[in-house]
């Protein structure tokens, strides 16, 4: 009950794309949804987050969409770049565990030119 | 890296001998946190602490213990490293905000066990 789920395990887009990425989660409980990205080399860095009270939050070129009911959020870039390329990790945490992330397994973005 | 650092960046090291990894903070935050990361297997929580001397255990914490004594340093060890241990090891701080928990990872650790 613990875990999410993350899906595609590596995508390939087209620059100036959209790049659509989803995660799956089974603990209702879960309060607390971040996306990170990673570039080789570096520590993953707080890309964007939601809460279960909101269907859809923007920042930029990003968006988290939130489906409760069907307990799955999406991350979705829009116009995608190259410097876009980088692995992205989905999170959930419940904010009465010490705010303990959940991650899921990554997916490896490449934007080509 | 949000003032978070750790050390040292690179180990190899030989099974059987222990492993300290440091992770010093600028900030000072209550919570810090020890996840590794695996290739398939995304970050995953190690141990955790929640003020000096309070510590609590993650998903994957056999084989791993760490001390906090002061505010800004967390330390892992691995009392005698194994093979499965060679991963890279990150070091996280938290800050609450309206949104939720917002955790800020330092560089990492690339840790190699033979």
């Amino acid at each position: 009950q613990q875990q999410v789920k993350q899906s595609p395990q590596s995508l390939i887009v087209q620059k100036g794309g959209i790049s659509i990425i989803n995660c799956a989660y089974e603990n209702t409980a879960f309060d607390y949804f971040p996306w990170y990205q990673q570039f080789p080399g570096k520590g993953p860095a707080l890309l964007i987050a939601i809460r279960p009270d909101v269907s859809e939050k923007k920042e930029g070129r990003f968006t988290i969409s939130f489906n409760k009911s069907a307990k799955q959020f999406s991350l979705h870039i829009m116009d995608s770049q190259p410097g876009d390329s980088a692995t992205y990790f989905c999170a959930a945490s419940r904010g009465n565990q010490g705010g303990k992330l959940i991650f899921g397994q990554g997916t490896e973005l490449s934007v080509k030119p | 890296d949000a003032g978070i650092t750790q050390s040292p960046r690179h180990k190899v090291t030989e099974t059987g001998t222990p492993v300290t990894l440091r992770c010093h903070q600028t900030e000072n935050h209550r919570y810090m946190y020890w996840y590794r990361q695996d290739p398939g297997h995304g970050l995953r929580l190690i141990h955790y602490s929640y003020g000096v001397k309070d510590t609590d255990k993650g998903e994957v914490s056999d084989g791993y213990s760490v001390s906090r004594s002061k505010t800004e340093d967390f330390l892992l060890t691995l009392e005698s490293a194994t093979s499965s241990q060679t991963s890279v090891y990150f070091c996280a701080i938290s800050s609450w905000s309206g949104s939720g928990n917002e955790q800020f990872f330092g560089p990492g650790t690339r840790l190699t066990v033979l």
